[in-house]
């Protein structure tokens, strides 16, 4: 079985300082991770992604995250929030053996980041 | 850049009766799959399907439900008797192919479809 754990439901920053999402996974096998983003309205979107490779991952806007086995934790991390950063944010997690009909993702509850001026 | 659409983006409908919602996948991917997200809970998984047929389906997915995929393009999900308790915002999401017959990691997900049952 699988599952994430993210902190905090809401993340409160002001514009141009650290971000910082929390997330702890508990997985069987050598997990997959990811993060995903939901803006108002609109569908989820892949930030960043775990795959076994490098255990700091880069990506999109400014975003990333580092897997910690130690510590069981893929927290998200941005140097310096922007405005257009307010929205969902959701660690997601997906096992380490991998069938060959497809991949269940398993959500975290999700942090709601909210940006202020 | 290709992204997976869906269709109605709000569906009104009352208790028993029938919905079917609509998924246009990334066009060369080949793994399909249902979420739903209730209302301030988490995203949950519903089913997954390949090569024309449910690969992996949750406790959720009960008799009530079904996927298909009619067409080249198309995939769908069919509620046949809503209940109040399936409203909720249903994702979409298609993965590629990876590597030795399995599927790519990521998953790219459509913008919802917010069922309301009344």
């Amino acid at each position: 079985a699988q599952s994430v754990t993210q902190l905090d439901s809401h993340v409160s920053v002001s514009e141009g300082t650290p971000v910082l999402l929390r997330c702890n996974y508990s997985s069987s096998y050598s997990p997959s991770l990811f993060w995903y983003v939901q803006h108002p309205n609109k569908g989820l979107q892949l930030l960043l992604k775990y795959t076994s490779a490098a255990t700091l991952v880069k990506g999109i806007n400014g975003f990333e995250a580092e897997f910690k086995k130690s510590e069981t934790s893929f927290h998200l991390t941005k140097p310096s929030a922007h405005m257009s950063d307010a929205a969902e944010y959701f660690c997601v997690v997906t096992g380490g053996v991998l069938t060959g009909g497809g991949n269940k993702l398993t959500f975290g509850t999700g942090t709601q980041l909210k940006v202020e001026l | 850049e290709p992204e997976v659409t869906q269709t109605p983006s709000h569906q009104v409908t009352q208790m028993g009766q029938e919905v079917i919602l609509r998924c246009v996948p990334i066009s060369n991917h080949l793994y399909f799959y249902w979420y739903r997200q209730i209302l301030g809970q988490k995203v949950e998984f519903l089913v997954s399907f390949y090569n024309n047929e449910i690969s992996e389906k949750s406790e959720i997915f009960d008799d009530q439900f079904s996927v298909e995929r009619p067409d080249g393009s198309n995939f769908t999900l069919k509620i046949r008797s809503t209940k109040l308790e399936d409203s909720a915002m249903y994702f979409c999401a298609s993965s590629a192919a990876g590597t030795g017959g399995r599927p790519a990691y990521e998953q790219y997900f459509g913008p919802g479809t917010r069922l309301t049952v009344t």
